[in-house]
């Protein structure tokens, strides 16, 4: 299966800064990559689609200007939250669309805004 | 749109003991079904899927799910849990008529092993 690498695992950032997390396919050309967020003990919440050379498709009630999502290559696509605030601290997973058979899942990155 | 119920939101299981994860769906017709494991602050990890066919699965790590049309439900069992099954198990759900395959994920078991 397609490995997927993410980064950073962690990051901590202050108030007001962006931060831009990674997610690579190392072994697999990706057209379609799949950004989620999982709030402590919740489950995972799809955020966007983010399609190689193209603009990124947002679900309803996320924000497009604060979470930017560019997908320049077929083996990278990121994900910055902007101007960061202590509600963005959450678990940000991105998945590489593999066809029906196997979403391809990274390891995550925990955000925490201070 | 499709959605996912996992009604457990804790069990405890003891270690040889079997364990049953329950999971209910809500759609039109027979969506794609997955099981995924998590283990604290990692990523997902596949553990089974359900397209079409034999509606009884088998997956790794000795889990193995079965599709019950009738009762909209995919739940996920294991005969006999190790300690290392302690985690976060997750139901998804594919919509086969869309492009791509987004997942709608269940609200999550987490299951604890006690020794």
């Amino acid at each position: 299966g397609a490995v997927v690498s993410q980064h950073p695992s962690r990051v901590i950032c202050k108030s007001g800064t962006s931060v831009k997390i990674e997610c690579r396919s190392l072994d697999f050309q990706a057209t379609t990559m799949f950004w989620y967020r999982q709030f402590p003990k919740q489950s995972l919440m799809l955020m966007a689609t983010s399609n190689e050379g193209s603009k990124a498709t947002y679900e309803q009630g996320v924000e497009k200007d604060k979470f930017l999502i560019n997908h320049a290559s077929l083996t990278l696509s990121t994900l910055t939250v902007t101007s960061a605030h202590p509600e963005d601290s959450s678990f940000y997973i991105c998945s590489v669309e593999g066809g029906w058979t196997e979403a391809f899942f990274g390891q995550g990155t925990r955000l925490t805004v201070v | 749109a499709q959605s996912v119920t996992q009604p457990d939101i804790h069990i405890t299981v003891s270690e040889g003991a079997s364990l049953e994860l329950r999971c209910n769906y809500s759609y039109g017709a027979t969506p794609y079904l997955f099981w995924y494991v998590q283990s604290p602050g990692q990523g997902l990890q596949l553990l089974l899927k359900y397209f079409s066919g034999d509606t009884l699965v088998q997956g790794i790590k000795g889990f193995e799910a079965e599709f019950k049309r009738s009762q909209s439900s995919f739940n996920l069992r294991k005969p006999s849990v190790h300690w290392s099954d302690a985690a976060e198990y997750f139901c998804a759900v594919g919509d086969p008529q869309a492009a791509g395959n987004k997942l709608t994920f269940g609200g999550g078991t987490r299951v604890l092993v006690k020794p």
